[in-house]
């Protein structure tokens, strides 16, 4: 399977821990990007990286939560001392095929990570 | 700011059937993608189609179809003949050159369809 998968397919925290997801996008993509979707809404753009350097991210994420990309590969996001408000699907993405203009790039994603904080 | 505004928040539609699916969009970037996505309740989002803004012809993927209308500012997917297996979660996204650097969606609220026997 050559897709973008992502560990754990679901996690179960308490409130105040912390969490780390891991996301391995389609290896030929150079570019990665992290969404959080909460229950009938479409997914929010979280931040994004290219090869490792994270070159965006949103008023959403707060300073509990920390993405890297150490080696242009994986990706980690955690999130520290965790709300019940953080309770969500986080999806990963990959894009930047060669050859692709960027203009048409199609997003790949993963099959999203549920998190329950309780 | 970009917008994308899906007012339909559920459907229903008979097998073999038709079904047209509303996105508008609200931008100031002059060049720009659109992009439909299916989201079974499975939870992975699966793309379907791809529009580009100075796109002369409406894109086609086999039952999938966009019907853009630029002046308009909308992007509406129709899917012909549907199936069982179309029942999901439809959201429309879109991407700008300035606004979004060619790299993150705004994904609309997205539009949930069941297709009955």
């Amino acid at each position: 399977d050559t897709g973008v998968s992502q560990d754990p397919r679901h996690k179960i925290t308490k409130r105040g821990q912390n969490v780390t997801f891991r996301c391995d996008p389609i290896s030929e993509h150079n570019r990665l990007y992290w969404y959080r979707q909460t229950l009938g809404q479409g997914p929010e753009f979280l931040t994004y990286f290219q090869n490792e350097a994270q070159l965006e991210k949103s008023r959403l994420l707060s300073d509990r939560f920390s993405a890297e990309r150490p080696k242009g590969s994986f990706s980690t996001l955690e999130i520290q001392r965790t709300e019940q408000g953080d309770s969500a699907m986080y999806l990963c993405a990959s894009s930047g095929l060669r050859g692709i203009p960027l203009d048409q790039e199609t997003q790949y994603f993963g099959p999203g990570t549920r998190l329950l904080v309780l | 700011a970009q917008k994308i505004t899906q007012t339909q928040p559920g459907m229903f539609v008979q097998e073999k059937e038709a079904v047209t699916l509303d996105c508008t969009y609200d931008t100031s970037d002059p060049s720009y993608g659109l992009f439909w996505y299916k989201q079974p309740s499975s939870g992975e989002m699966i793309f379907l189609i791809y529009q580009g803004s100075y796109d002369q012809q409406n894109a086609t993927e086999g039952r999938y179809s966009l019907n853009f209308q630029k002046a308009r500012k909308s992007a509406n997917l129709v899917i012909s003949a549907s199936q069982l297996g179309d029942s999901a979660m439809y959201f429309c996204a879109m991407r700008g050159a300035l606004t979004d650097s060619w790299g993150k969606f705004q994904f609309g609220a997205g539009t949930q369809v069941v297709v009955t026997p």
